[in-house]
């Protein structure tokens, strides 16, 4: 049962350089979510999918583009990466009714650009 | 959106005590989950329990337990007997709709 799987684990990019996160679930959850985690700051949502066919801004999406490709994966795509998208990045799913549905998430990707 | 509100960076905690780690919330959604994650130094996010803004009783889940109060937007984690693998970062989350937003985090020590 492998849940939420984020790939590449580590990355190191350069200024202007772009890449792209996988994200896949096999648990038949609708929503999809992408967050980042930088110290002292918890995790911020960049953005998320509700359900496949729909993406919806967060609370830092500039820089960053999304794609639902079907219901199990979302990918998140840094078209030129700056030094301040330096962070860890989370991939995490849930059932879409219920609000007592928690968060599952991925291992993280730790993104370093110089 | 939501403000969640961990006030507490750091916390020490004696082998085999307990320990209670803080978490208000700000919502006026009537309708709201709200739940506890632990992230070991390897950085994976662990569930640990969550408690809807409907129930009347604490949530527990082994040795964790959620003390929620709810005319005082608070959703305070207790961990009992506490253990050196319970060092970790703490996070408190709320979720209203399909949105969740996180506290900061308390990173808990436990000590021998």
């Amino acid at each position: 049962n492998a849940g939420v799987t984020q790939t590449p684990k580590f990355q190191v990019l350069k200024t202007g350089q772009s890449m792209t996160l996988q994200c896949a679930q096999d648990m038949n959850h609708n929503s999809m979510y992408w967050y980042r985690q930088d110290p002292g700051m918890g995790l911020r949502l960049i953005y998320y999918s509700a359900s496949e066919g729909t993406t919806d801004k967060g609370e830092v999406p500039n820089g960053y583009n999304v794609s639902r490709l079907n219901k199990r994966e979302f990918s998140l795509r840094l078209e030129s990466a700056a030094p301040s998208q330096t962070s860890v990045y989370f991939c995490a799913s849930s059932e879409m009714t219920g609000f007592v549905s928690p968060l599952h998430f991925g291992n993280g990707t730790r993104l370093t650009v110089t | 959106a939501q403000k969640i509100t961990q006030t507490q960076p750091g916390m020490f905690v004696q082998e085999k005590e307990a320990v209670t780690l803080d978490c208000t919330y700000d919502t006026s959604d009537q309708s709201y989950g709200l739940f506890w994650y632990k992230q070991p130094s390897s950085g994976e996010m662990i569930f640990l329990i969550y408690q809807g803004s409907y129930d009347e009783q604490n949530a527990t889940e082994g040795r964790y337990s959620l003390n929620f109060q709810k005319a005082r937007k608070s959703a305070n984690l207790v961990i009992s007997a506490s253990q050196l693998g319970d060092s970790a970062m703490y996070f408190c989350a709320a979720r209203t709709g399909n949105q969740f937003y996180f506290g900061t985090g308390t990173s808990l020590t436990v000590i021998p």
